[in-house]
């Protein structure tokens, strides 16, 4: 079945350091990628739609300049998180619809970021 | 504003006993409807989708749709501890297929 990996698992970095967060496609395309934030306990919030060959779309509320998310092929999008602060800290997860949008999501193995 | 509803729990189930989460959707036009399951600091893995009215049976899961009456159910038979976990309801709403989250069930399942 179709598979996104996600790396890293785990990162800690100190404040004001920038951390960079790559999801793949391994079998098969994805023209659309979303990037979720979830805190403990917590439901997933969409940070914003990773869109191919074009500039993300984020959601209101999320700063696109402290979450730069590149998506320059049909495999990989990328979220760096930059100048990290502790509130930061949280679990990030991709996905990706195995067809088309209204397809069900496949995720990525999440990235538990902490910001000391 | 478009909503996705869930019972936050925590709901306790003997195991073997059948397990019932509900969702409730407010948009009347939603398309597709999907059941996630996430276990403590995972990340979600799909459990069913559902397009259409009535019950779709996977194993020891079944979904069940009303459009009209806009909620979507997961019965889980013969509960086992490992289905303990955090049960996320998911719908696309709109020409857009926006997704949007419920908050989650936390099913747990008593030996």
């Amino acid at each position: 079945g179709a598979v996104v990996s996600q790396h890293p698992s785990r990162v800690i970095c100190k404040s004001g350091t920038s951390v960079k967060i790559e999801c793949r496609s391994l079998d098969f395309q994805a023209t659309t990628m979303f990037w979720y934030r979830q805190f403990p306990k917590k439901s997933l919030m969409l940070m914003a739609t990773s869109n191919e060959g074009s500039k993300a779309t984020y959601e209101q509320g999320v700063e696109k300049d402290k979450f730069l998310i590149n998506h320059a092929s049909l495999t990989l999008s990328t979220l760096t998180v930059t100048s990290a602060h502790p509130e930061d800290s949280s679990f990030y997860i991709c996905s990706a619809p195995i067809n088309d949008l209204n397809s069900p999501l496949h995720f990525g193995n999440g990235t538990r970021l902490t910001v000391t | 504003q478009k909503e996705v509803e869930q019972n936050s729990g925590p709901l306790s189930v003997p195991e073997g006993a059948i397990a019932s989460l509900n969702c409730t959707y407010s948009d009347r036009v939603s398309q597709s409807f999907f059941w996630y399951r996430q276990y403590s600091g995972k990340s979600p893995e799909l459990i069913m989708s559902i397009y259409s009215n009535g019950d779709k049976e996977d194993g020891r899961f079944t979904a069940q749709l009303n459009k009209a009456s806009q909620y979507v159910s997961l019965l889980i038979r013969d509960s086992q501890p490992s289905d303990s976990a955090t049960y996320l309801c998911a719908v696309t709403m709109d020409s857009n297929y926006q997704l949007i989250w419920g908050a989650g069930t936390k099913l747990i399942i008593k030996p």
